[in-house]
């Protein structure tokens, strides 16, 4: 019951460079996109989202694009830092949050 | 501190076994999330209820159970476990549904090992 696909499962990406996670969903009802970004022993917290009315949202460092008509959206670090190491989850909601399997993220110094 | 209220946070036990995990939403939240988190499998959504009804059912067990209480407070039951059953289990709360896009605020987990 994987309603959102999410890769990929591991990246690791020099310091001032650029990552990039990608997630696809099948229900077309979805109408809430969050990323979530969790560190270890912690529990996941909101990062950013998007509503599916507009294709791309961006909050300092990080970008979210979305395409409706592909049933895709994706995360951009920009300048990803060592701080940002950590696993990220897109998830999908309208009635329920659906999470993908996760991107844990490495970023190099 | 998401104001989300897990316990509790570590839990041995053995296989066969019963324990109830507790949670309390953050204040004003309505809706409270239950779910599992193994290594490698992500966040399996388990169940969500919504003011004291169930709203929407994931991968939850028939060996599991939940409720909300008046409080609003929930508690997740995990019966005959197994070890299979050892995760992270994580609660969440949100004014609202997630339709209407409010956030959902996760707590710090409650780990479960079964041995």
């Amino acid at each position: 019951q994987q309603q959102v696909k999410q890769s990929p499962q591991s990246l690791i990406v020099q310091k001032g460079g650029i990552s990039i996670i990608n997630c696809a969903y099948e229900n077309t009802a979805f109408d809430y996109f969050p990323w979530y970004q969790q560190f270890p022993g912690k529990g996941p917290a909101l990062l950013i989202a998007i509503r599916p009315d507009v294709s791309e949202k961006k909050e300092g460092r990080f970008t979210i694009s979305f395409n409706k008509s592909a049933k895709q959206f994706s995360l951009h670090i920009m300048d990803s830092q060592p701080g940002d190491s950590a696993t990220y989850f897109c998830a999908a909601g309208y009635n329920d949050m659906r999470f993908g399997a996760g991107t844990r993220l490495t970023v190099k110094p | 501190d998401s104001g989300v209220t897990q316990t509790p946070k570590h839990l041995i036990t053995a296989t066969g076994q019963r324990v109830t995990l507790r949670c309390s939403p953050r204040s004003g939240d309505l809706s409270v999330y239950w779910y599992q988190q193994s290594l490698d499998q992500g966040l399996q959504f388990l169940i969500q209820y919504y003011n004291g009804e169930e709203r929407a059912k994931g991968n939850i067990l028939e060996r599991f159970s939940a409720q909300q209480f008046p409080d609003l407070h929930s508690e997740l039951n995990l019966s005959s476990l197994e070890l299979g059953d050892s995760a992270l289990y994580f609660c969440a709360s949100s004014v609202g549904g997630p339709g209407s896009g409010n956030t959902i605020y996760f707590g710090e987990g409650s780990w479960l090992t079964v041995v």
